[in-house]
This record gives structure tokens, C-alpha cells and sequence, in this order.
């Protein structure tokens, strides 16, 4: 079974580029034809889908936030990463990497951005 | 984009009695593959969601047959067919047929 986990730091600065990354294991990112996606939920809030890359290097963003997203594929160490840049404190959420559409979650990582 | 209107937003429920979500979007969910992207999500306080239905009715492996999922076009429900201690927590749903992505806005199940 796919599992997926969250890495990266859990404080970012206002303004800062907000960066995760999403490492696979039980498989690989390169196989099937699955696509890796980026959502997030405000603490008590809803989920907000970010974004998603298929393994060609095809992705797709949320408008709402595609000025300030960027989702990346490294299939030698089966990871998929997201960059947010210019952060606000509406940006601090829990981010979850998921496979397909929510076949599989990671456990989340909260970010929160302050100064 | 889609918007995914759930009701009722809180549920509660009595153990052993049924419960039922309801899910209407903005815009019929039919893709032009036929198939209808529609998802269900558990999500326990304190953990990630996790599927418990695609494709309107389809339930995930593992997921217990007590819940069911329907609907076509714009409206879809989802059935607890007798409520558990452990089904507590917030469902979603989730059209995947349009880009962007889109969620309804969570109902919140708890025992009464």
C-alpha cells in the first residue's frame, strides 16, 4: 500500500516561499497513471485543493492561488514538492500531500507563517 | 468553479440509527467520460480524510458496508445505515470532474 508523508519546516516568515515536500513509499510515483496533489485546511476549516503534477511534468493549479504555486516531480527519490511564495498568515494550514483524487493522505503538516 | 453544497452541516445522530448527507454542486458532475467524479470523505478529529466512496457509489476497500453513497448530475447523498461510536467526525464531499478540485463544506456528525 502507497503511503505518504509531509517534510519540511513548520514556521515560514510573511512574504517568505513556503516549501513541503512529499515522499512515496510502498511504490512508485511513476507507476499507474495517478497524479500527486497538494490540498490544505485552515485549522477548524474545510480543504482547499492547491494543486496536482502528473508524472510527465503536467500540472494543473488553483486559480486562486496559481500566481504563487509551484508543484515539482523528482521520480529518482519518488517525491513531489510544493513552493508557495509570498506567504500571508492566511496561508497557515495544515498541507497534506495526496495520490489521485484522495485515494491516499499523508498525516498532514501544520505551517504556520509569523514572524 | 463548482460549488458543493452540503446539508445538514451538523448531524447528530443516535447509535444504531441511520444518517443521511446530502450534496448538491453547482454544475452536473457527469464527465465526459461518462464517469461522474463524485467522492465521499471521512475525516476523524485529529486525522487526515480518508476516501469512503468514489465515483458516487463505489466504496473504498476496507470501508464498512454500512455506508453507501448515491446520486447522479447535481445531487447526491450519502447513507450510514446504523451509526457507530467510531463514525463521528466531519464528512465531505468532493466533485473531481471539474478543475479546480472542489469540497463541500464538511458536515459534522456527532453522537446524540
Amino acid at each position: 500500500q502507497v503511503q505518504l508523508q509531509e517534510s519540511g519546516p513548520g514556521l515560514v516568515k510573511p512574504s517568505q516561499t513556503l516549501s513541503l515536500t512529499c515522499t512515496v513509499s510502498g511504490g512508485s510515483i511513476s507507476s499507474g497513471s495517478y497524479y500527486w496533489s497538494w490540498i490544505r485546511q485552515p485549522a477548524g476549516k474545510g480543504l482547499e485543493w492547491i494543486g496536482r503534477i502528473y508524472t510527465s511534468g503536467s500540472t494543473n493549479y488553483n486559480p486562486s492561488l496559481k500566481s504563487r504555486v509551484t508543484i515539482s516531480v523528482d521520480t529518482s527519490k519518488n517525491q513531489f514538492s510544493l513552493k508557495l511564495s509570498s506567504v500571508t498568515a492566511a496561508d497557515t494550514a495544515v498541507y497534506y500531500c495526496a495520490r489521485g483524487l484522495g485515494r491516499d493522505w499523508g498525516q498532514g503538516t501544520l505551517v504556520t507563517v509569523s514572524s | 468553479d463548482v460549488v458543493m453544497t452540503q446539508s445538514p452541516l451538523s448531524l447528530p445522530v443516535t447509535l444504531g440509527q441511520p444518517a443521511s448527507i446530502s450534496c448538491r454542486s453547482s454544475q452536473s458532475l457527469v464527465y465526459s467520460d461518462g464517469n461522474t467524479y463524485l467522492n465521499w470523505f471521512q475525516q476523524r478529529p485529529g486525522q487526515s480524510p480518508r476516501r469512503l466512496i468514489y465515483k458516487v457509489s463505489n466504496r473504498d476497500s476496507g470501508v464498512p458496508d454500512r455506508f453507501s453513497g448515491s446520486g447522479s448530475g447535481t445531487d447526491f447523498t450519502l447513507k450510514i445505515s446504523r451509526v457507530e461510536a467510531e463514525d463521528v467526525g466531519v464528512y465531505y464531499c468532493m466533485q473531481g470532474t471539474h478543475w479546480p478540485i472542489t469540497f463541500g463544506q464538511g458536515t459534522r456528525l456527532e453522537i446524540k
